[in-house]
């Protein structure tokens, strides 16, 4: 069974500094990995979607890393603003599934 | 429509009665999901719709537990005499369709209250 860990569970940061937000995933045989924001009480607003095939994608100030032999990606938002303060969650898509696989997410916070 | 729409917002029912939320997929999305999100068990996933069929019903908790879709578009997801464990946040969520590059986009969700 696919696991999704995302570390730390809680980060505070003042604004302007950059964002680094780990998930991790036992199960290499991935379809894709997207990564989503959640406001509170909201629903899941996608903010990227990685193919196995690829390495990284970039939106902006958003840039994920896929690293699919170790299990890794790596979202990065750079010059974080208060409006970025949002719980992030990453979910994967095992190859033959449909479903995704999500991990308990990161909750973030800017001061500003 | 914009994006994927659910109603309603939220719902309170007592425990025993029969609930129905629904889910209006973006226009042309041939894909649909239902997932709830509760404090203990985080996101999961409970069936996936292609066109109106469910290939893969396999995250439904209990045989409460049921979905249909229709027209290839709106889906209704009931749940039988409903249980306090039942109460959660279901999310809907639909893409283009099932390849390596389909987003899927999530509705703002439906919070269920079993008192």
């Amino acid at each position: 069974k696919q696991e999704v860990t995302q570390i730390p569970a809680a980060l505070s940061v003042p604004e302007g500094e950059n964002l680094v937000l780990n998930c991790s995933f036992t199960d290499s045989a991935i379809y894709n990995l997207q990564w989503f924001r959640q406001d509170p009480g909201k629903g899941l607003t996608s903010l990227l979607l990685i193919q196995s095939s690829q390495r990284e994608q970039t939106s902006g100030r958003l840039n994920a890393s896929l690293d699919k032999s170790s299990g890794r990606s790596t979202l990065y938002i750079a010059a974080s603003q208060p409006g970025d303060s949002a719980t992030y969650l990453c979910a994967v898509r095992e190859i033959n599934d449909y479903k995704l696989s999500f991990g308990a997410g990161t909750t973030v916070t800017v001061r500003a | 429509g914009a994006g994927v729409s659910q109603s309603p917002s939220n719902k309170v029912t007592e425990k025993g009665k029969d609930v129905e939320l629904r889910c209006d997929p973006i226009s042309g999305h041939t894909a649909l999901y239902w997932y709830r999100q509760s404090l203990g068990q985080g996101l999961e996933f409970l069936i996936y719709f292609q066109g109106n069929s469910a290939p893969d019903k396999s995250g439904l908790p209990s045989d409460r537990f049921s979905a249909e879709r229709t027209g290839g578009s709106v889906s209704t997801l009931t749940i039988q005499r409903t249980q306090q464990e039942d109460s959660a946040v279901y999310l809907c969520a639909s893409s283009t369709g099932a390849g390596a590059g389909n987003e899927q986009f999530f509705g703002p969700g439906t919070r269920l209250t079993v008192l």
